[in-house]
């Protein structure tokens, strides 16, 4: 069974440049994931779906952030325009939203770097 | 504020020693604790858990700890081998709240022969 699959693995970019982050979850996996980690700190949740629905988007940064899953499949989380506190591995996360006890499956992660 | 706090950022521990890495809380509302162990450019991975109606579970070399009362869990490791060698996060989810996941900082265990 293929595991989350994320790309690009890297990217560098200037300031004030787009940046887009594509994931494909486990297939079946109706709940999926992006989290933000930061050197040195533990992953924080920038948004989860349920099927295609955000249901919570809370901690995204809205003025620059964006993410979309159409069909409830894919799902791309972009930024612009980066700045250079986005720095920062993104990682793609799904789950069986059936099961409770919330164990997230990750993909390997995109590693921004805004120079 | 950090919910759930893990206050040694590395470890180091012997081939075949125990290694003990500790995890505190401060939401009372979470019900569910996970650990996840992370290699260098890899995503993290799920290592093991426990409810809140448990104080122990157990897998394997990997044992983890809740003691309720004082908003604390641990994770045992033994014997740690050379490949345990990875940062471990702790993670916990709160009731309704279950796909909803709260890591600590993360701690790096290095594991030595």
């Amino acid at each position: 069974e293929a595991g989350v699959v994320q790309s690009p693995r890297y990217k560098i970019i200037e300031k004030k440049q787009p940046v887009a982050f594509w994931c494909n979850p486990i297939s079946g996996h109706n709940t999926l994931y992006w989290y933000l980690q930061n050197l040195g700190q533990g992953p924080e949740l920038l948004i989860r779906y349920e099927n295609e629905e955000a249901v919570d988007d809370s901690q995204l940064p809205k003025d620059r952030f964006s993410a979309e899953r159409l069909k409830g499949v894919d799902s791309t989380l972009k930024i612009q325009p980066a700045e250079l506190g986005d720095s920062a591995v993104y990682l793609c996360a799904s789950s069986n939203s059936g099961a409770h006890t919330g164990e997230l499956f990750f993909g390997e992660g995109s590693r921004l770097t805004v120079l | 504020d950090q919910q759930v706090k893990q206050n040694s950022p590395s470890l180091s521990v012997q081939e075949g020693r125990i290694s003990i890495l500790n995890c505190d809380y401060t939401n009372s509302m979470f019900d569910y604790f996970l650990w996840y162990k992370k290699y260098p450019a890899e995503g993290p991975t799920f290592l093991i858990s426990i409810s809140s109606i448990k104080d122990k579970n157990e897998d394997g070399r990997f044992t983890v700890f809740l003691n309720k009362s004082a908003k604390h869990l641990s994770l045992h490791i033994v014997p740690s081998q050379p490949g345990d060698s990875a940062v471990y996060f702790c993670a916990a989810s709160g009731a309704g709240t279950a796909s909803k996941l709260t890591f600590g900082t993360g701690t790096r265990l290095q594991v030595t022969l």
